[in-house]
């Protein structure tokens, strides 16, 4: 079974600085994707970012990028300018890649790093 | 487009009830997943549906059961209540796609259900 460990259960960061958030996961599958997942006290979880395990470049979407290091099972996220909007729960999850008539692979998440924001 | 809709947000029930949760996909998207969120064992996936059939399931109790209805409409319901059972409840919907190996999920804002 594949299992997330994040290692940092609480995180500050000043605003407009950088801060980057641990992840690592342990699985025997070639193909599968990484995510970032962010959940504000709302507790509407949103997608971050995405990670493609087949794909070397490092994703990047807009403030946010990852450090995928796929040999040593580990996928950062890195927030820079940090705003204080950002201030949430952030879960790092795996998911299998769907074959047909399988279904979606669930999500495995990690424990979570509560990020704060200091203004 | 509206977003995954979860009715009620919150909700109280005593050990032994049973409770049943709704869970509206986006439109147009087939398939709803559950998962159980605690301050002690995180999130975990329940389990999936796609046209009206499950697909996936979790690691949980039989008391734990879903449902999807024609419209993609989903439920799932818990019979005879635990204590251990108070948790945030998220569903996410997503539009699969033959030949695809990934779709995003997009999430509710969940159901607390507190287990008295």
């Amino acid at each position: 079974a594949q299992t997330v460990t994040q290692s940092q259960p609480e995180m500050s960061v000043q605003e407009a600085e950088t801060v980057t958030l641990s992840c690592t996961y342990d699985t025997s599958e070639s193909d599968y994707y990484l995510f970032w997942y962010k959940q504000p006290p709302s507790r509407q979880m949103i997608l971050v970012i995405r990670q493609e395990a087949y794909k070397q470049q490092n994703a990047t979407e807009n403030r946010f990028s990852v450090n995928f290091q796929k040999a040593a099972k580990s996928f950062s996220l890195k927030i820079s300018d940090s705003q204080l909007g950002d201030a949430a729960m952030y879960f790092c999850a795996y998911r299998s890649a769907n074959y047909p008539n399988s279904g979606n692979t669930p999500l495995v998440f990690g424990k979570g790093t509560r990020l704060s924001v200091i203004a | 487009k509206a977003g995954v809709t979860q009715t009620p947000r919150y909700l109280i029930k005593t050990r032994g009830q049973q409770v049943t949760l709704s869970c509206s996909p986006i439109s147009g998207h087939r398939s709803v997943s559950w998962y159980q969120q605690t301050p002690g064992q995180g999130l975990q996936f329940l389990f999936e549906y796609f046209s009206e059939t499950q697909r996936n399931k979790g690691n949980f109790p039989g008391r734990f059961s879903g449902r999807q209805f024609s419209n993609s409409r989903s439920e799932m319901n818990v019979s005879t209540l635990e204590l251990g059972d108070s948790a945030l409840y998220l569903c996410a919907s997503s539009h699969p796609r033959a030949g695809e190996t990934y779709n995003e999920q997009f999430f509710g804002p969940g159901t607390r259900l507190t287990v008295l």
